[in-house]
């Protein structure tokens, strides 16, 4: 079955830049999704990459994919304390449906 | 406010009682999932409904029963559970080929 797998822990200093980093194994993922969970809270979308592209940039934000090695990276620039979160890395196969999610990178930042 | 809303936010049962979890989206669209986030697992999916119609079981056992009168809301029904089933339940919406929103969960605890 699909699987994805990620980092479980990650730290860095507040102003460095985050790299998450996820793999995936269905080879037929059609879009690849980056969520933000904050404690207490739900999942937030924060952004997503269709396959046949292999970077896409929002603000601080920057997705890139190697759908070759089907390696999936999130990176934040000047990463700050309310980005401490867990991270969730997920993939489509099917047309918005049945999302296979990565277990979550814990993301701290330290001041 | 992402368009799923969820109540309640936190519900503490026995494993005798049997309670309800409901889920609303005010979104327009045509799918609803239900989620299960344990603290040391990933994300599972546990049901899928298309147009008020189930598409995907996740062999969920019997004691999770959900209900989609319509469109717009998603039930699930919760009866004689057991203390691992204590997790996040999440709800979650999407259109067709877009991204999914998610409601901010509610915490289940059985005792």
């Amino acid at each position: 079955g699909e699987d994805v797998e990620q980092s479980l822990f990650l730290s860095v200093r507040e102003g460095d830049s985050s790299v998450i980093n996820c793999t995936y194994t269905d080879s037929s993922s059609t879009y690849l999704y980056w969520y933000k969970q904050e404690p207490g809270a739900g999942l937030q979308l924060l952004t997503y990459i269709f396959s046949n592209m292999d970077m896409k940039q929002d603000q601080r934000l920057t997705v890139l994919l190697n759908k070759k090695d089907k390696h999936l990276s999130l990176r934040i620039a000047d990463t700050q304390t309310g980005d401490s979160a867990i991270y969730f890395c997920a993939e489509s196969p099917n047309y918005g449906q049945n999302f296979v999610f990565g277990p979550g990178t814990r993301l701290s930042v330290l001041p | 406010e992402t368009g799923v809303t969820q109540t309640p936010r936190h519900l503490v049962m026995g494993m005798t009682n049997k309670k309800s979890l409901k889920c609303e989206q005010h979104l327009g669209h045509n799918a609803m999932y239900w989620y299960k986030q344990s603290a040391k697992k990933p994300l599972e999916l546990m049901f899928v409904y298309n147009f008020k119609e189930q598409t995907e079981n996740n062999s969920v056992p019997s004691r999770f029963s959900p209900e989609c009168p319509n469109s717009s809301h998603l039930f699930l029904h919760l009866h004689t559970l057991q203390p691992e089933d204590s997790a996040l339940y999440l709800c979650a919406s999407s259109q067709d080929q877009s991204e999914a929103f998610f409601g901010q969960g509610t915490r289940l605890t059985v005792v």
